[in-house]
């Protein structure tokens, strides 16, 4: 079975904090998101990575950055934490078109 | 603009009855059609998905799905409900070609009452 393991369930993080969220897949898959979900929003795209060392804009990319320097891992950074990051936040990589999400951290920033 | 739309927020049915969550989509051309379910602190789980050919498509846990495309959607149903269905549903799509970026809906949240 397909596995996408995100780091952590819950964070709780200071406004202004560098924060990392870690994701780590193991079927060798290409492309890989980064999702955050709030109530009533759904899912929106953050920044996603089609290979290693490439990546794209998603939808709400402000506030973010990603790395990607193995295929394997995917990273979302926080440079400063801020109160309207708190979320959950969702990894995801895909081959096919077929997406195999993690299950989720639940990041609070006070 | 293109967008995906699930005009549900929320769905109560009993155990046993029919569903259907409907899924509209707004696209210039017909895209990849995906429905996910959630379930209470867990990540999402394909349920199905359409690429072309047969408009009724078959997944898991007894779920299928008809596209339309002249209603542009993408309705996902169950003959009979079970309790352990209660769940976030989401409805995606991707554009043909690129970098497979899939969007996705806000999501129907299914109770299942006894």
């Amino acid at each position: 079975d397909v596995k996408v393991t995100q780091s952590s369930r819950y964070l709780v993080k200071r406004t202004g904090e560098k924060v990392f969220l870690e994701c780590v897949q193991d079927m060798d898959h290409e492309n890989m998101f980064w999702y955050r979900q709030d109530p009533g929003l759904g899912l929106r795209l953050i920044y996603f990575s089609y290979d290693v060392k490439m990546k794209e804009k998603g939808d709400i990319p402000e506030g973010y950055s990603v790395s990607r320097e193995k295929k394997e891992r995917f990273s979302l950074i926080l440079e400063s934490a801020s109160t309207n990051q708190t979320s959950m936040y969702l990894c995801a990589s895909s081959a096919a078109l077929e997406a195999f999400f993690g299950q989720g951290t639940r990041l609070t920033v006070v | 603009a293109q967008s995906v739309t699930q005009p549900d927020i929320h769905i109560t049915v009993s155990e046993g009855a029919s569903l259907e969550l409907r899924c509209n989509y707004s696209y210039g051309a017909t895209p990849y059609l995906f429905w996910y379910v959630q379930s209470p602190g867990q990540g999402l789980q394909l349920l199905l998905k359409y690429f072309s050919g047969d408009t009724l498509v078959q997944g898991i846990k007894g779920f299928e799905a008809e596209f339309k495309r002249s209603q542009s959607s993408f309705n996902l149903r169950k003959p009979s409900v079970h309790w352990s269905d209660a769940a976030e549903y989401f409805c995606a799509v991707a554009l043909r070609g690129g970098y497979q970026k899939v969007t996705f809906g806000t999501g129907t949240k299914l109770q299942v009452i006894p």
